[in-house]
């Protein structure tokens, strides 16, 4: 299953709301993650199950979808949200994750 | 509290071997699904393995299948990676998660492997 993400990049500004789209190449009910990276830091749950929100993780983030087409809303940017954000599906092996978009 | 810490990583000709390993504590490790995730030096997150809970169940990338081996002991709470016939596009920093049901959290600190001559 291959997952694309749009768009790659996005240039915000705080208080923005931003949204960013992933797509499977085939549908995989809910199975999916969503991921924050910041450079040189270790990947960090956001939201799974496409839209249960990860204990500890503020509300601003939302996820939503299923079947083929998946988004993550960040309701209102803040400082400590630019970063690198990835979708996965758990749906079937391999678990493959989306190419990433970076919010800076 | 729940802890994966990496092991192993290094620099490794081509073609060598290497195996990592992953100490989890705060948790009993044969009550989850584990995983090896890597990624490559600015590049982005790729899924290598996993293994059931009882090592039973194996599943890989095309990318290392036939070269890295998944496997476990619960009895030492340490889930590892034998990777061999290891080649450049190898080099990545290498990351174990633990699988909480249909999410991949904690993750570890990673480990950086460099396949290089």
């Amino acid at each position: 299953i291959q997952l694309t993400q749009s768009p790659s990049s996005l240039s915000a500004s705080v208080g923005d709301r931003v949204t960013i789209t992933c797509r499977a190449s085939q549908g995989i009910s809910s199975y999916l993650a969503w991921y924050q990276q910041k450079a040189g830091k270790v990947p960090k749950l956001l939201i799974y199950l496409a839209s249960t929100l990860q204990s500890g993780v503020p509300s601003r983030f939302s996820g939503s979808g299923s079947g083929t087409i998946f988004t993550l809303t960040i309701s209102s940017l803040q400082p400590e949200d630019f970063a690198t954000y990835y979708c996965q599906q758990l749906h079937s092996h391999p678990f493959t994750f989306g190419p990433g978009t970076n919010v800076d | 509290q729940v802890q994966l810490v990496e092991s192993g990583g290094g620099v490794v000709q081509p073609g060598r071997s290497l195996r990592l390993s992953c100490a989890a504590s705060g948790f009993i490790l044969s009550d989850y699904v584990m995983h090896w995730v890597r990624q490559a030096p600015g590049k982005g997150l790729e899924w290598v393995a996993a293994i059931s809970y009882d090592g039973s169940d194996k599943y890989y990338a095309d990318s290392v299948k036939g070269r890295f081996t998944i496997s476990r002991d619960n009895s030492k709470n340490t889930l590892y990676v034998q990777m061999n016939s290891l080649r450049s596009e190898d080099t990545a920093v290498y990351y174990c998660a633990k699988d909480s049901g249909w999410k991949l959290d904690p993750w570890g600190q990673g480990t950086l492997v460099t396949v290089s001559s």
